[in-house]
């Protein structure tokens, strides 16, 4: 079974609309990240979590927001989502020494 | 800002040496990263180097690191038509948030 695993995996939504991309890990991670990957941009982050309620804004959080409830589940909204962030999202875990990242599947978004 | 600069693509013939180029900015990153992405799936940690090294080798890769320059590689030996890929290079910054760079686009021609 995949330690990081994302839903959905695919989502095709409306301008306006507001979605949520959960991601949950079976590693015992207490770091938890969300990136959005464009082409030739590689990977940015969004939002980054060290605990159970601790929440940390990364490069480009505008427009999103996080939620980390419990320390397996860390889920990303857009409250109103706008075309351009259509992308590739990655959810990440790491332990606390933060050296190695587990990158789960993606959610692929497409805002109409 | 802190950047991670890479080439987009690389095309290299089977059973040749790659070698995929990365620059940076922040000269106090300690860990520095080689991700590869298959397609359709997400980015899994290759192989990483300290900032107080100057080489690493594991198997077919060697990671050398230039930290006057803020230069990293990664070589590739005997490339397979299985290192298709993309790789991503990524730095830590000061306050452990992680860059990366735009990725390359790693195409090996049979």
């Amino acid at each position: 079974d995949a330690d990081v695993t994302q839903t959905p995996r695919n989502r095709i939504t409306k301008t306006g609309k507001r979605i949520m991309l959960e991601c949950s890990q079976t590693k015992g991670h207490d770091r938890m990240y969300w990136y959005r990957q464009d082409p030739g941009l590689g990977l940015r982050l969004i939002y980054y979590s060290f605990d159970v309620k601790d929440i940390n804004k990364g490069e480009i959080s505008d427009g999103y927001s996080v939620s980390r409830q419990a320390q397996a589940k860390f889920s990303l909204s857009l409250e109103s989502a706008i075309p351009n962030q259509t992308a590739l999202y990655f959810c990440a875990t790491s332990d606390s020494g933060g050296n190695e990242q587990f990158f789960g599947p993606g959610t692929r978004l497409t805002v109409l | 800002g802190e950047d991670v600069e890479q080439s987009l693509f690389l095309s290299v013939r089977e059973g040749d040496s790659s070698v995929i180029n990365c620059t940076y900015t922040d000269s106090s990153s300690t860990y520095l990263y080689w991700y590869k992405q298959e397609p359709g799936a997400g980015l899994q940690l290759l192989t990483y180097i300290f900032s107080n090294m100057d080489m690493k080798q594991d198997q077919r890769l060697t990671v050398l690191l230039n930290k006057k320059d803020k230069h990293l590689s990664l070589r590739i030996a005997d490339t397979q038509t299985g290192d298709s890929a993309i790789y991503f290079c990524a730095v830590t910054l000061y306050n452990n948030d992680m860059r990366f760079g735009a990725g390359t686009r790693l195409t090996v021609k049979p």
